[in-house]
């Protein structure tokens, strides 16, 4: 079935590091892919998405590739703030599925100043 | 625009009582997801609706559990009785399209359970 495995943490980076964070899926069909982001108290809320192969999704200064050869649509930020800091989420959409959402487990990112 | 309005954002209550989470999703938005949240299995989801009728509540972890969706616009996660276990914080989210081109999920503030 489908599924989302992303890198676990927690991650900690300085200010103006640069940050990667893996993901990488399983799906019988043709998924959209998104990057969630859920900041202390809140809900989770929609950082970017990528809905074909080959797609780039980015927003705030984070950017992710739909790569359909490896599975994978990583998450990359060239320089982190403080405020960045939150659990970042991989997740799917299939249509094969019925609109059903998968989610990866979510990886802590704590930028210290 | 109003996004998913859950309520109540916090509820202590003693084991074996009733609770009630409830959830107005986006108008418009013909999917509604609930989710759990916990540090030890992170999000899971309980059931989903398309179009009012549940499609998939294989994640509702037991009877205790019950999820219902009257109208579009009016959803309610029941669980009777509950037990300390339960206790997690539970989002709502909706979707604007079912079945077909996939958007993305609108997540609600969340419903913090406390179970004593």
């Amino acid at each position: 079935g489908d599924s989302v495995t992303q890198m676990e943490g927690p991650v900690t980076l300085s200010e103006e590091a640069f940050l990667t964070i893996n993901c990488t899926y399983t799906a019988t069909g043709y998924p959209s892919l998104f990057w969630y982001v859920q900041y202390p108290g809140e809900g989770l809320q929609l950082l970017l998405k990528a809905t074909k192969a080959d797609d780039k999704g980015s927003n705030k200064g984070f950017e992710a590739t739909y790569r359909k050869e490896t599975t994978s649509f990583h998450l990359e930020k060239g320089s982190v703030q403080v405020s960045d800091s939150a659990v970042y989420f991989c997740a799917l959409s299939d249509s094969n599925t019925g609109n059903q959402f998968y989610f990866g487990t979510g990886t802590s990112l704590t930028v210290i100043p | 625009d109003a996004g998913v309005i859950q309520s109540p954002r916090h509820e202590v209550t003693e084991m074996g009582q009733e609770v009630t989470l409830r959830c107005k999703p986006i108008s418009g938005h013909n999917s509604l997801f609930w989710y759990r949240q916990t540090m030890m299995r992170g999000l899971e989801l309980l059931i989903y609706f398309n179009n009012n009728v549940p499609i998939d509540d294989s994640g509702m972890p037991e009877d205790r559990f019950s999820a219902k969706m009257p109208n579009a616009s009016f959803s309610t996660l029941k669980i009777q009785p509950s037990e300390p276990r339960d206790s997690a914080v539970y989002f709502c989210a909706s979707s604007p399209l079912a079945g077909q081109v996939t958007g993305e999920l609108f997540f609600g503030e969340g419903s913090r359970l406390t179970v004593l």
